[in-house]
């Protein structure tokens, strides 16, 4: 069965621009969520979708947003950039609606490394 | 404010001896807790979890404990391989999110 797939593995933008981050979970799993990681601040929850809605969200800025497909993949855009972006991008599914129970626990993907300049 | 910490940025062990990866939070409204464990250029895996009302779970070489009294948990890896080593994160379920430690990089030397 194939992980979560995160694409582009790395990404280089110049403040200002926009950018978008594509995320396809896990076969069968419904939910998907994002972190970002720093240096300074560790890993740190964005948002998180399931069945195309969002859920629960994290303290960042209105610049973040995403959504989620009929078919469970989510995308997340940025805009605005800022060099304060610049991090790891983590996408995590999960099989079933209910999150975190004790069967069902985030499996990440190998992340999106922005970097802006 | 921190509210999950692991206060050990690395720990170095011998192969074969025990690892002892340890973490603190303050909200006792935590459910359920979790570690992962991540190499450079990968994402996270999912190694163990336990939920709030157990205060052992057992997989392998790897066990959490939970006091919640004194809103700790440990990871215990027997025997360390040196594969294992990478950066640990703990992690804490709040409302649907989790909410991860800054992480302790093991090193397990041969």
């Amino acid at each position: 069965k194939a992980g979560v797939t995160q694409t582009p593995r790395y990404l280089i933008k110049t403040r200002g621009q926009q950018v978008t981050l594509s995320c396809s979970p896990i076969s069968g799993h419904r939910s998907v969520s994002w972190y970002q990681q720093t240096p300074g601040q560790g890993l740190q929850f964005l948002f998180e979708y399931f069945s195309e809605t969002q859920r629960n969200k994290g303290n960042f800025p209105g610049r973040f947003s995403g959504r989620q497909f009929s078919n469970s993949r989510s995308e997340m855009n940025v805009s605005t950039l800022e060099l304060g972006d610049s991090a790891l991008y983590l996408c995590a599914s999960s099989l079933v609606g209910k999150l975190h129970s004790y069967n069902s626990p985030l499996h990440f993907g190998n992340g999106t490394r922005l970097t802006v300049t | 404010d921190q509210q999950v910490k692991q206060n050990s940025p690395s720990l170095s062990v011998q192969e074969g001896r025990i690892s002892i990866l340890n973490c603190d939070y303050t909200n006792s409204m935590f459910d359920y807790f979790l570690w992962y464990k991540k190499y450079p250029a990968e994402g996270p895996t999912f190694l163990i979890s336990i939920s709030s009302i157990k205060d052992k779970n057992e997989d392998g070489r790897f066990t959490v404990f939970l006091n919640k009294s004194a809103k700790h948990l440990s990871l215990h890896i027997v025997p360390s391989q040196p594969g294992d080593s990478a950066v640990y994160f703990c992690a804490a379920n709040q409302g649907g999110k989790l909410i991860f430690g800054q992480g302790t990089e093991l090193s397990v030397k041969p």
